[in-house]
């Protein structure tokens, strides 16, 4: 089992539409949880920190289940520009362990 | 506020010969910093972090090294490129002094080894 796995999609989805990504990982002493968005051929762009509490920043809610060891992205009226790979991690003390990657296309 | 950089954007190299790569973060002092590769098809794999002048935590064996002479300066070199080197290489900064573990990246250096 991967240490970070996500689904690698694509995810095709009309403008307007509701999102949303998972996440699991499998080391239960991971602190630190982050979504970041790729571009194609640029470098990973912070998208939001993960709390335990569950966070949201305008259209984008994350959550974190430690219990199932999974966070999740919900992305609600999604616009073309939110076409990207998202990536998650997770990890403790610099180390974060990456997945590979959710590609979304937000189709007009 | 911060920047980091990296230099050259795009590379090619022949199997066999050196390489040197440069990272410099501005506008934060005594910043952890950190070499990751995307290869294709692959994650973000961690190849070195540094916590601080001369110290390097290896995370993968490899034939490629780290160096960190100045405090916002991360050098990767390798000596001898294998064609396995090719990937996207990219250079992270986070803040010592935080609990988080946000990191930043640079715009990345695309290394073609032929």
């Amino acid at each position: 089992r991967k240490e970070v796995e996500q689904d690698p999609g694509p995810f095709n989805v009309p403008e307007g539409a509701t999102v949303a990504f998972n996440c699991t990982y499998s080391n239960s002493a991971s602190q630190s949880f982050f979504w970041y968005r790729q571009d194609c051929r640029k470098e990973p762009k912070l998208l939001m920190s993960v709390y335990s509490s569950g966070n949201e920043d305008g259209r984008f809610t994350a959550q974190l289940n430690r219990a199932s060891q999974y966070i999740s992205l919900l992305i609600r009226d999604s616009k073309l520009s939110d076409s990207a790979t998202y990536l998650c991690n997770a990890g403790n003390n610099r180390k974060l362990i990456w997945g590979l990657g959710t590609s979304l296309a937000v189709n007009p | 506020s911060q920047t980091i950089h990296q230099w050259p954007a795009t590379l090619v190299q022949p199997v066999g010969s050196p390489l040197s790569l440069e990272c410099t973060v501005e506008g934060t002092s005594n910043p952890n910093l950190y070499w990751y590769r995307q290869a294709a098809g692959r994650g973000l794999q961690l190849l070195f972090y540094s916590v601080g002048i001369g110290q390097i935590s290896s995370e993968v064996p490899q034939n490629l090294s780290a160096s960190r002479p100045q405090d916002r300066q991360f050098i990767l070199s390798s000596k001898k490129l294998l064609l396995s080197d090719s990937g996207f290489y990219l250079c992270a900064w986070s803040e010592q002094s935080r609990d988080t573990d946000t990191q930043y990246f640079g715009p990345g250096t695309r290394l073609t080894v032929l």
